[in-house]
């Protein structure tokens, strides 16, 4: 039921520059500021980048994100293997009442 | 720092009503600034919104799960609660709930804060 497309997978070697696309439409990304969630095996989603490109307290400045009419992108430079997750971009959805839409989700895996 | 504990059965008889609860806990459910809302994520899949409730009794319910969702708040027990009627085995999965932020008015909303996550198994 996702509406927000990301790639199934995305390597790197440790250093490495990955980046990781969402694609939505007007009624998500192209109207609403998108988050960005990383999910260590395991664990519950941790938010990683709200309102398109801010970073809570304790995520690391080599997560980046970005927003540019109704596609997004987080970027991690100089990967690291703890890095190695699930990551899922988000938006609310303006379409019928309202609901929140989650990406289908990016497994990083650490070469 | 804020904490939310979701709380209920981890198996369910197909056909019946999957009820969970959330406690929040170094924080006020009653704040003006936030909703609080259920995610849920079925084994190995990704992640899909059920609904989300501000502490006055609002509320957003994912379309595809709306006839089958109530989502409900106790703020004398600072606690919201989900019920999900006639599961069946689809709904078998991880649910977890958070705090949602969300102002249409600036078109911002994200969950800064999950619970642990509880796994609920509907079985036959």
């Amino acid at each position: 039921q996702s509406v927000l497309t990301q790639p199934p997978s995305a390597s790197g070697t440790p250093g490495q520059r990955v980046t990781i696309s969402c694609s939505g439409s007007s009624s998500n990304i192209g109207s609403n500021a998108v988050s960005w969630y990383q999910q260590l095996p395991g664990a519950a989603p941790n938010l990683l980048i709200y309102n398109n490109n801010q970073r809570p307290s304790g995520v690391p400045d080599r997560f980046s994100g970005s927003k540019s009419g109704t596609s997004a992108s987080l970027t991690i430079s100089g990967l690291q293997s703890e890095d190695e997750a699930d990551y899922y971009c988000a938006a609310w959805d303006d379409s019928l009442n309202g609901l929140y839409v989650f990406g289908t989700g990016t497994k990083v895996t650490v070469l | 720092q804020l904490q939310l504990q979701e709380s209920g059965p981890g198996l369910v008889k197909s056909s019946e009503t999957l009820s969970l609860s959330c406690t929040v806990s170094g924080g006020s459910i009653s704040s003006s600034t936030y909703y609080w809302g259920w995610i849920r994520q079925p084994p190995g899949k990704g992640l899909e919104w059920i609904g989300t409730i501000y502490y006055g009794g609002s509320t957003y319910y994912n379309p595809s799960l709306k006839s089958r969702v109530t989502i409900s708040v106790d703020t004398s027990k600072n606690q919201f609660s989900l019920k999900l009627s006639s599961v069946t085995a689809a709904d078998t999965a991880i649910y977890y709930c958070g705090r949602h932020y969300h102002d249409s008015t600036v078109y911002y909303s994200y969950f800064d804060y999950w619970g642990q996550g509880t796994l609920v198994t509907v079985s036959s």
